[in-house]
């Protein structure tokens, strides 16, 4: 299993940009990145996932360079709302054999 | 998108006494269903897989004879913490996913809430 290393907090302000970024230095050929959002006392959130290059949806970018040991996720124009915990997990999207397991996460606080 | 339910969402009961969780897919089949548990400010820590109509995989440290998970059908996977203790005061989350579909993409439950006195 691929291990996650991520800051385990951040502070931002209203309006700015947040940058995320995840270690996964031992990921495999077949293995996915996948962010979560987590609030207190509520189960994990899908956001975003990608294999390499570069995904971006209605919420959030996703950046994984060409070597794919890391990867950014990338948050535009942050609120308050957006406090929360981010973890990456790193894993095959197919096959059934994947057991997701949960690094420490990133506590993101926002301030007004 | 995929839905995932847990009942009850919050439960306080009494030293000794047994809790069932229940976790259903509302709109999909959970061919493999995973169980979390959560202390406060820290991460998610699986406890185990199940996957439908077989026995239950525990991950190291956990006791399966007190933590019984039954996953008896597609949409259903129950956890019952038996003889409970204080010490397993905790935000128990479910996980389920698809696997007839061939992708490894899992749906969180909003978790349960156990507090023993």
């Amino acid at each position: 299993l691929a291990k996650t290393t991520q800051p385990i907090s951040m502070d931002s302000y209203e309006g700015q940009e947040v940058n995320i970024t995840c270690s996964h230095n031992n990921i495999a050929t077949n293995d996915y990145i996948t962010w979560y959002q987590q609030f207190p006392s509520q189960g994990p959130r899908f956001i975003i996932q990608g294999y390499k290059t570069k995904v971006t949806n209605e919420v959030a970018s996703l950046f994984i360079p060409a070597d794919r040991k890391s990867s950014t996720l990338s948050l535009p124009r942050v609120s308050l709302s957006d406090t929360a915990v981010y973890y990456c997990l790193v894993g095959a999207a197919s096959g059934g054999s994947y057991i997701p397991t949960f690094g420490r996460g990133t506590s993101l606080i926002v301030h007004p | 998108g995929a839905v995932v339910s847990q009942h009850p969402s919050w439960v306080i009961c009494k030293s000794g006494t047994s809790v069932k969780i229940e976790c259903r897919s509302l709109d999909f089949q959970a061919t493999t269903m995973f169980w979390y548990r959560q202390f406060p400010k820290q991460s998610l820590m699986l406890m185990a897989t199940s996957n439908e109509g077989s026995k239950a995989t525990y991950e190291q440290g956990v006791e399966k004879d007190k933590f019984l998970i039954n996953h008896a059908s597609l949409t259903l996977s129950t956890l019952t913490v038996t003889s409970a203790h204080p010490e397993d005061s905790s935000f128990y989350i479910c996980s389920a996913r698809d696997g007839t579909r061939g992708e490894n993409e899992q749906f969180f439950g909003p978790g349960t809430r156990l507090t023993v006195l």
